[in-house]
């Protein structure tokens, strides 16, 4: 099956700083989702890319699935954006979505 | 109408106890998930509902029984489970064959096996 791998594992930032979360899956994707995961356990949806650009206020992300990698872009970091960052992709002809091992964020005040 | 509503929130039950799980969703999604996660671990899928049939079984075991009784409703009964049972278990829905298949979660319910 697919392998999704997210880098860096932990992410330390101050308030204000800018950051670029990295995936990389093993096969073709039709469906590449990015999820923020709060300290509360709530699975919130941030982006669906299976391919391109999007911007949601000081979020972005970009899939180039010729070449099997997506990045999240934090911009001017905020306290509330700590939490866990997933990637989760799932390949044509199924319902099998495969998440990523996360990325773990704390911003410091 | 976004959510998906997970009851209960929290649960204790003992290796003998009979129990559920329930989610609902009123988005119009024919797709319904399992999800386990483990502290500090990724979610790992369970089950698939695909227009209320069984889609995926990823090796459950038999002590967890998912029914899907309509296309709106998602649940996961449980029988006899073990310590390591012990987890977040977290249910999804998305659109079917559209394209935007985004997954939105509930906010889980913690199950506690003693």
């Amino acid at each position: 099956g697919i392998q999704v791998e997210q880098s860096p594992p932990d992410l330390i930032l101050q308030e204000g700083a800018n950051s670029t979360l990295r995936c990389n899956f093993s096969d073709s994707v039709n469906n590449l989702q990015w999820f923020h995961q709060n300290p509360w356990g709530q699975l919130i949806n941030l982006f669906y890319i299976p391919s391109g650009t999007k911007q949601n206020g000081r979020l972005s992300a970009t899939t180039v699935a010729t070449e099997r990698y997506s990045l999240l872009y934090i911009s001017s970091s905020q306290t509330t954006d700590s939490g866990v960052y997933f990637c989760a992709a799932r390949n044509t002809g199924g319902f099998k979505t495969i998440f990523g091992a996360g990325t773990r964020l704390f911003v410091k005040a | 109408d976004t959510e998906v509503t997970q009851t209960p929130k929290h649960l204790v039950m003992g290796m003998t106890n009979k129990k559920s799980l329930k989610c609902e969703q009123h988005m119009g999604h024919r797709a319904m998930y399992w999800y386990k996660q483990k502290a500090k671990k990724p979610p790992e899928l369970m089950f698939v509902y695909s227009y209320e049939k069984l889609s995926i079984n990823e090796s459950v075991p038999s002590r967890f029984s998912p029914e899907c009784p309509n296309s709106s409703l998602l649940n996961l009964h449980l029988h006899a489970l073990q310590p390591e049972d012990s987890a977040l278990y977290l249910c999804a829905s998305s659109q079917v064959g559209s394209t935007n298949e985004k997954l939105f979660f509930g906010s889980g319910t913690q199950l506690s096996v003693l």
